[in-house]
């Protein structure tokens, strides 16, 4: 009964460096996200894959790529961090009416 | 432009007295409306959705919520709010493509005992 599984859970990354976040869930689900949460923000879509093979951008995609080789993973990567990227980010896939289930969260700072 | 508003940043209430966090949306056609709420640390869980049917919508932890359509508004309710009831709360609808859920900015819920 796993669900979605994110790890690392916090990590520290110095500016420039480069890492992925990896997101995995066993429910099925084509679709898979990733948002970005922030103070006084609430959470805003980084990527999502509508099924393996198949990305597309969201509201906040600058400075992170994303691929979709099997639908069990969807890995976000950062590709060169900065301080603006210091956020929770949340990975989510949705299942049946539309409901999308989160993962517990990835803390990353960027110092 | 679609949209989500929880106007209150914070709603504090009394342990067994009915809470109620608002929240308003904007998006073109029907809505598809969500609450999660949030434990510290934690991910979002999901609490209750509206797609279509009854306006009152019953969810997980007894709460529930009043879809509006006149004023285009989702409030979350309970009618006995506990102590364990405080987190942050979360108001979203689908977005008009149907791709991505847009999020209120959340309100803190503070039950006292």
């Amino acid at each position: 009964n796993a669900g979605v599984t994110q790890t690392p859970k916090f990590q520290v990354l110095k500016t420039g460096q480069s890492m992925t976040l990896q997101c995995a869930q066993d429910m099925n689900h084509e679709y898979m996200s990733w948002y970005r949460q922030d103070p006084g923000m609430g959470l805003r879509l980084i990527h999502y894959s509508v099924g393996a093979g198949i990305t597309d951008q969201g509201e906040v995609p600058n400075g992170y790529n994303v691929s979709r080789s099997t639908t069990e993973d969807f890995p976000l990567r950062l590709l060169s961090a900065a301080p603006s990227q210091t956020s929770v980010y949340f990975c989510a896939s949705r299942g049946p009416g539309n409901t999308i289930y989160f993962g517990e969260g990835s803390w990353l700072t960027v110092v | 432009a679609q949209s989500v508003a929880q106007p209150e940043d914070q709603v504090n209430v009394a342990e067994g007295n009915p809470l109620t966090v608002k929240c308003t949306y904007s998006v073109s056609g029907n809505p598809y409306l969500f609450w999660y709420v949030q434990y510290p640390n934690r991910g979002l869980q999901f609490l209750l959705k509206y797609i279509t049917g009854d306006n009152l919508v019953k969810g997980s932890y007894g709460f529930e919520a009043e879809f509006n359509k006149s004023q285009t508004s989702f409030h979350l309710k309970k009618p006995s709010a506990l102590v364990s009831d405080s987190a942050l709360y979360f108001c979203a609808v689908r977005d008009q493509a149907g791709t991505a859920l847009i999020f209120g900015k959340g309100t803190t819920l503070s039950v006292s005992s």
